[in-house]
């Protein structure tokens, strides 16, 4: 079965240094890998996919994800991190057997002036 | 693009009443919408899968007939929760795909609604 693992619960980042958001995934074939972000009180909003190409994905908001195939992992990365940036972010890859998204448990960042 | 449209936002009620949340795409046709719920600090989970003209597919655990769910259009599914109790308090979240980038697997969301069930 496909999921993805966010071994985080929170990220603790100062203003002005680089984030990272942890997320591995576990697939049969080429994975379709998402990352979304949530804000207190709101839906998901979409950051950045991979679905074939380059490995450095860029996405909304400043943030860029890289995906490794060889350790199956799709980090969500941000040069310099925002105090606005404080918020939920989840990993998720499709399953093409359901046609659904698995999201992963969340990590909160937080980002301290 | 891709806006999905989800109301009411919040929404208080008594225990036993009925209530309908909606989700819309708004400049889309959705193919299927997934309806989630949230708990606090907690992750997302998938309640059912709508797909347009027939019957939703319920996950394993969820009652079917507490949580009706209509897709009538390619644009708009509404989940019921009948007879609502304060356990059901939650937040829920509605997602669409779009028919024409439904290879792609990407989802839309929109803002939730909180559910509080006196």
């Amino acid at each position: 079965a496909q999921s993805v693992a966010q071994p985080e619960d929170q990220v603790n980042v100062a203003e002005g240094n680089p984030l990272t958001v942890k997320c591995t995934y576990s697939v049969s074939g080429n994975p379709y890998l998402f990352w979304y972000v949530q804000y207190p009180n709101r839906g998901l909003q979409f950051l950045l996919k991979y679905i074939t190409g380059d490995n450095l994905v860029k996405g909304s908001y400043g943030f860029e994800a890289e995906f490794n195939k060889s350790q199956t992992s799709f980090h969500l990365k941000k040069p310099s991190a925002l105090v606005s940036d404080s918020a939920l972010y989840f990993c998720a890859v499709r399953d093409f057997g359901t046609d659904k998204l698995i999201f992963g448990t969340g990590t909160r960042l937080q980002v301290f002036p | 693009g891709a806006v999905v449209s989800q109301h009411p936002s919040w929404v208080i009620c008594k225990s036993g009443t009925s209530v309908k949340i909606e989700c819309r795409s708004l400049d889309f046709q959705a193919t299927t919408m997934f309806w989630y719920r949230q708990f606090p600090k907690q992750s997302l989970m998938l309640m059912a899968t709508s797909n347009e003209g027939s019957k939703a597919t319920y996950e394993q655990g969820v009652e079917k007939d507490k949580f009706l769910i209509n897709h009538a259009s390619l644009t708009l599914s509404t989940l019921t929760v009948t007879s609502a109790h304060p356990e059901d308090s939650s937040f829920y979240i509605c997602s669409a795909r779009d028919r024409e980038r439904a290879s792609l697997g990407e989802l839309f969301f929109g803002e939730g609604s909180r559910l509080t069930v006196l």
